[in-house]
């Protein structure tokens, strides 16, 4: 399977706990982004790297996230002293470089955090 | 406040129908738009998509609209099909490097057959 996997499926943590989520992109793809959506809603941006440099980063990524993405490959996203508040799903999505149509990212299944 | 809506949360059709699912945007920076399909437990796969210098977009039975001066475009569906029962994220795409989409809510298809 080529398309991209994020670990783990589901997690579900006490408040004030730090988690760690993993994605894998498509191997070629350069681009990989996070993006958070919690129920009811659309996914919201949250970051994105291209190769192993984070070129943005959304105003909803506070200092307790953290993303990473050692030598332009898989990526972690790092949430500290996690709040209720924090309880979505992350997705994580891949796309070739360049700008060329359709500008089509892949996702991930997500993560689902829930924080109790 | 948000940039991409869908006012619709949710649509139902009969099996063979036109779904007709709609979209509405603020910002005339968007360059790019794109209608992603979602179901349970899976990620967004995408559908189709139309750049703003377009107003049609065809592929099999999905076509994407896109009227600029309202700032509106619309997915159709035809003919539908259970299978095509599924949450419908629109997406756009601002002109900048990073090429990063903002979402409307989604709208929930439920074709019956």
């Amino acid at each position: 399977d080529t398309g991209v996997s994020q670990n783990p499926r589901h997690k579900i943590t006490k408040r004030g706990q730090n988690v760690t989520f993993r994605c894998d992109p498509i191997s070629e793809h350069n681009r990989l982004y996070w993006y958070r959506q919690t129920l009811g809603q659309g996914p919201e941006f949250l970051t994105y790297f291209q190769n192993e440099a984070q070129l943005e980063k959304s105003r909803l990524l506070s200092d307790r996230f953290s993303a990473e993405r050692p030598k332009g490959s898989f990526s972690t996203l790092e949430i500290q002293r996690t709040e209720q508040g924090d309880s979505a799903m992350y997705l994580c999505a891949s796309s070739p470089q360049g700008d060329l149509q359709p500008y089509e990212q892949y996702f991930g299944p997500g993560t689902r955090l829930t924080v109790t | 406040d948000q940039q991409v809506k869908q006012n619709s949360p949710s649509l139902s059709v009969q099996e063979g129908r036109i779904s007709i699912l709609n979209c509405d945007y603020t910002n005339s920076m968007f360059d790019y738009f794109l209608w992603y399909k979602k179901y349970p437990a899976e990620g967004p796969t995408f559908l189709i998509s139309i750049s703003s210098i377009k107003d049609k977009n065809e592929d099999g039975r999905f076509t994407v609209f896109l009227n600029k001066s309202a700032k509106h475009l619309s997915l159709h569906i035809v003919p539908s099909q259970p299978g095509d029962s599924a949450v419908y994220f629109c997406a756009a795409k601002f002109n900048n490097a990073g090429n990063m989409l903002t979402f409307g809510g989604g709208t929930r298809l439920m074709v019956k057959p």
